[in-house]
């Protein structure tokens, strides 16, 4: 089945203590994303890679890292998380060329800082 | 960068009436315009989208019309049913890479929570 895979889930953690939020896809695509649901303000992209080694800044990466070592891999790295880091974050991937869709989103990780 | 606003954040209707959201965008190099549908603790999911080589597209219930030269573009929904009650996020992009725009890039307006009453 294709889809974009996200862990945790849920996360609960302290301010400070570094985290890894993992996201996988089994589609081949070339791009991914990572964007964070806040009531009010919809969906805004932190970070996006349009291939391996490729990435890019979205509206809001203040406090946030990625990598793309493998195609199918896209992390979210948290190195001092503070509680205004609080949201539901979702990865989403789709492929590359004007003939294709828009992102296929994972199911999202609800992420606490206490 | 893109800015995309939409209209309005709330919208409630009764069963059978129609829904209109409307979205307006800031960036001229954006051609793909997607619409997506987010029910209450689920990921989105992509509805219905448009190119902008085209001016309107349907699929049962649904369409998506765009004008491009005032940047804005609008989903309606007819015949509403109490499934159709969900957020709605319209979006905006650059599938390539023309002026400059960074085609990575999905830019999301603020969402519009539809509520169809029975």
């Amino acid at each position: 089945e294709a889809q974009v895979t996200q862990n945790p889930r849920y996360l609960i953690t302290v301010t400070g203590k570094k985290l890894t939020v993992t996201c996988s896809q089994n589609m081949n695509h070339e791009y991914m994303s990572w964007y964070r649901q806040d009531p009010g303000l919809g969906l805004r992209q932190i970070y996006y890679s349009m291939n391996v080694e490729v990435t890019d800044k979205g509206d809001v990466p203040e406090g946030y890292k990625v990598s793309r070592k493998e195609k199918r891999n896209f992390p979210l790295i948290l190195e001092s998380p503070s509680p205004n880091q609080t949201s539901l974050y979702f990865c989403a991937s789709r492929a590359a060329g004007t003939g294709n869709r828009g992102y296929t989103f994972g199911s999202g990780t609800r992420l606490t800082v206490v | 960068g893109e800015n995309v606003e939409q209209h309005p954040s709330t919208l409630s209707v009764q069963e059978g009436d129609s829904a209109v959201i409307k979205c307006t965008y800031s960036d001229s190099a954006s051609n793909y315009f997607p619409w997506y549908k987010q029910e209450l603790g689920k990921r989105p999911q992509l509805i219905i989208d448009i190119r902008s080589n085209v001016g309107e597209k349907k699929d049962q219930r649904i369409a998506v019309t765009l004008n491009k030269t005032a940047k804005h573009f609008s989903l309606h929904i007819t015949e509403t049913q109490p499934e159709d009650s969900a957020v709605y996020f319209c979006a905006a992009s650059a599938t390539s890479n023309a002026g400059g725009t960074s085609y990575g890039k999905l830019t999301f307006g603020q969402g519009t929570i539809l509520t169809v009453h029975p």
